[in-house]
């Protein structure tokens, strides 16, 4: 089975500072890795996912994240937040050549940035 | 394209009610689902539906219903609501038949509350 842990529930940032939300991840077998974006009363929009290939994924919006096997992480950075990236990201998880159906959710980092 | 949709956007029921959740997707999507999402716990896959003709449980089904008579349309039953099912819900659709591969698209989800 796996299972996704977001370290951070809530993470404020000045606007124009760099930002990093952390996701840790646990599978016996390999894994597909996913970030999604909730803005304010909407669903959930896919920033990014990686699926093989170079472990650092660029997503729309400036976001990348680079998947690290070793320490079983997929960090999500940008150089340079705006006020507009205020919202809660989702990190997600699921076996590879899996259905949708098994993508495990963690419990979401709420990025909130001052002006 | 709408993209999906769902309504309503907002309902509250008193326990022991029952009432339908709709969602419509027009991208002729295979797959579909739904969520949902609560405080501190990400989200936790209710049913879904692999096409027309199939649905399947996911991991929080008890209470809920779900039937997909044609491509477009996956609505969530609540046969006789409890405070438990007090929650937001999001359908989710993907073009083929769920293969991880493919990106989920979100509907703006349904705020549920139950007396």
């Amino acid at each position: 089975a796996q299972s996704v842990t977001q370290l951070d529930s809530q993470v404020p940032v000045f606007e124009e500072a760099p930002v990093e939300l952390r996701c840790n991840y646990s599978s016996s077998v390999s894994v597909y890795l996913f970030w999604y974006v909730q803005y304010p009363n909407q669903g959930l929009q896919l920033l990014l996912k990686y699926l093989s290939g170079s472990t650092l994924v660029k997503g729309i919006n400036g976001f990348e994240a680079e998947f690290n096997k070793s320490q079983t992480s997929f960090h999500l950075r940008k150089p340079s937040v705006h006020i507009s990236d205020t919202a809660e990201y989702f990190c997600a998880v699921s076996p590879q050549y899996s259905s949708a159906s098994k993508i495990i959710f963690g419990s979401g980092t709420r990025l909130s940035i001052r002006p | 394209n709408a993209g999906v949709t769902q309504t309503p956007k907002f309902q509250v029921l008193k326990t022991g009610q029952s009432m339908t959740l709709q969602c419509a997707q027009d991208m002729n999507h295979e797959y579909m689902s739904w969520y949902r999402q609560d405080p501190g716990m990400g989200l936790r896959l209710i049913h879904y539906s692999v096409g027309a003709g199939i649905t399947d449980q996911g991991e929080v089904p008890n209470g809920y219903n779900v039937s997909r008579s044609t491509t477009e349309d996956f609505p969530l039953r609540l046969l006789s609501a409890a405070p438990s099912q007090t929650s937001v819900y999001f359908c989710a659709s993907s073009y083929a038949s769920g293969r991880i591969q493919d990106t989920q698209y979100f509907g703006p989800g349904t705020r549920l509350t139950v007396l």
